[in-house]
């Protein structure tokens, strides 16, 4: 079985252009996390979905960052315009949702904003 | 508020034991898990604990859970360098509507 693919796993951009983060989940899950990951730093989750619904992005900058997952399959995590405190490991996970229940992390999406 | 603690660093020998600690605050934690990041790699769950539990063993790992002091703990038993990683607790409370809550990870060094 497939593990949560996630691309690209590098991008090196400069201040202030967009980038977008995409994220194929594992199939049957319904439930989709992207977290942001600062060096030195645990997971933080950005956003998360039930099925094509966001059902709590409140951490999410919303003022430069969008998610979106619009058949509830695969996912897409913007940023724009970027700065340089964006530079992190953006990491997607998915699970079959409820509590308890295991989520399965990619290998993330290393951001470096220039 | 939720906040999960641990210590940053730990170093062993091979074939020790180690054992990585965590501290929570939030008393309505549900579940409490314990996650493996190796270089370049996403997380990897190795083992959770219900709350209502006070220990959990699978194969080299033992999870010890006192829900009084808020305290978790991971034990690697006969610890490998292939165990060499950063170690992460994780809670999931009520509040947090089954969300995960991450302390800033351990990373474990095995010394041959």
């Amino acid at each position: 079985e497939a593990g949560v693919v996630q691309s690209p796993r590098y991008k090196i951009i400069e201040k202030k252009q967009p980038v977008a983060f995409w994220c194929n989940p594992i199939s049957g899950h319904n439930t989709l996390y992207w977290y942001l990951q600062n060096l030195g730093q645990g997971p933080e989750l950005l956003i998360r979905y039930e099925n094509e619904e966001a059902v709590d992005d409140s951490q999410l900058p919303k003022d430069r960052f969008s998610a979106e997952r619009l058949k509830g399959v695969d996912s897409t995590l913007k940023i724009q315009p970027a700065e340089l405190g964006d530079s992190a490991v953006y990491l997607c996970a998915s699970s079959l949702g409820g509590r308890g229940n295991e989520q399965f992390f990619g290998p993330g999406t290393r951001l470096t904003v220039l | 508020g939720e906040d999960v603690e641990q210590s940053l660093f730990l170093s062993v020998r091979e074939g020790d034991s180690s054992v990585i600690n965590c501290t929570y605050t939030d008393s309505s934690s549900t579940y409490l898990y314990w996650y493996k990041q190796e270089p370049g790699a996403g997380l990897q769950l190795l083992t959770y604990i219900f709350s209502n539990m006070d220990m959990k063993q699978d194969q080299r790992l033992t999870v010890l859970l006192n829900k009084k002091d808020k305290h978790l703990s991971l034990r690697i038993a006969d610890t490998q360098t292939g165990d060499s990683a950063i170690y992460f607790c994780a809670e999931s409370t009520w509040g947090s509507q089954g969300n995960l809550i991450f302390g800033k990870g351990t990373k474990l060094s095995v010394k041959p």
